[in-house]
């Protein structure tokens, strides 16, 4: 498509639940990433995929959280027992190249955890 | 609320006014540098970005500044409309291999009166 798509809109999960979220990147665009957004200001990156292979990890919280870009599948983003810190806006972004922070950001994905 | 203890840098203009939003970044070896516009419920959209090999670059509307010597990114707006209200993130290469993978600094909030 011609924009980066993600669902759901808006997630609501007990603490401890498991939440996952998806995006579908632009049609043609290699790379995928993830950035974790709270209170509406700080934005953090999270993980980037070229294709469907790890890209740079070093932003993910390991324990619990884990991510996949499988061909032919919307990429997803997985956290298992949620914590309330871990209420945020997700987004998905995707770029056709490398040597450019020209990121294409999605709507984002709203985490609510009570 | 949400915005508790959230206090960005506003800063408020009249339709047709020059708007210069300011950037102080932290890492002397970031060599790439981004604006990104942030429209409420919506993500991040690329504005422009500049490489640490220059002090000046222009898009339609918009200039940024880079002063290695400081440490310090401007946006220049010139005559603001009122689509231009947003919340403008600066951010900074963070490293590795990929430009994707960025640090953005605190948001301002640009507000265009009419």
């Amino acid at each position: 498509g011609e924009e980066v798509a993600q669902t759901p809109k808006h997630l609501v999960r007990g603490e401890g639940q498991k939440a996952k979220l998806y995006c579908a990147p632009i049609k043609g665009h290699s790379y995928v990433f993830w950035y974790q957004q709270v209170l509406k200001n700080e934005f953090k990156f999270l993980i980037s995929f070229q294709n469907e292979n790890v890209f740079d990890e070093t932003g993910m919280p390991k324990e619990r959280f884990s991510a996949k870009c499988l061909p032919n599948s919307p990429c997803s983003l997985e956290i298992q027992a949620t914590k309330l810190e871990d209420s945020a806006v997700y987004f998905c972004a995707s770029s056709q190249f490398t040597n450019t922070g020209e990121l294409f950001f999605g709507e984002g994905s709203r985490l609510t955890v009570l | 609320g949400e915005s508790v203890g959230l206090h960005l840098p506003t800063l408020s203009v009249q339709e047709g006014d020059n708007s210069i939003i300011n950037c102080a970044y932290s890492n002397s070896a970031s060599d790439y540098f981004i604006w990104y516009k942030q429209e409420s419920g919506k993500g991040p959209q690329f504005i422009i970005d500049i490489r640490s090999n220059m002090d000046k670059r222009q898009g339609q509307r918009v200039t940024v500044l880079l002063n290695k010597t400081v440490k310090h990114l401007s946006l220049q707006i010139a005559a603001t409309q009122p689509g231009d209200s947003a919340v403008y993130f600066c951010a900074e290469n963070a490293g590795g291999t990929s430009y994707g993978k960025l640090t953005f600094g605190q948001g301002t909030i640009l507000t265009v009166h009419p």
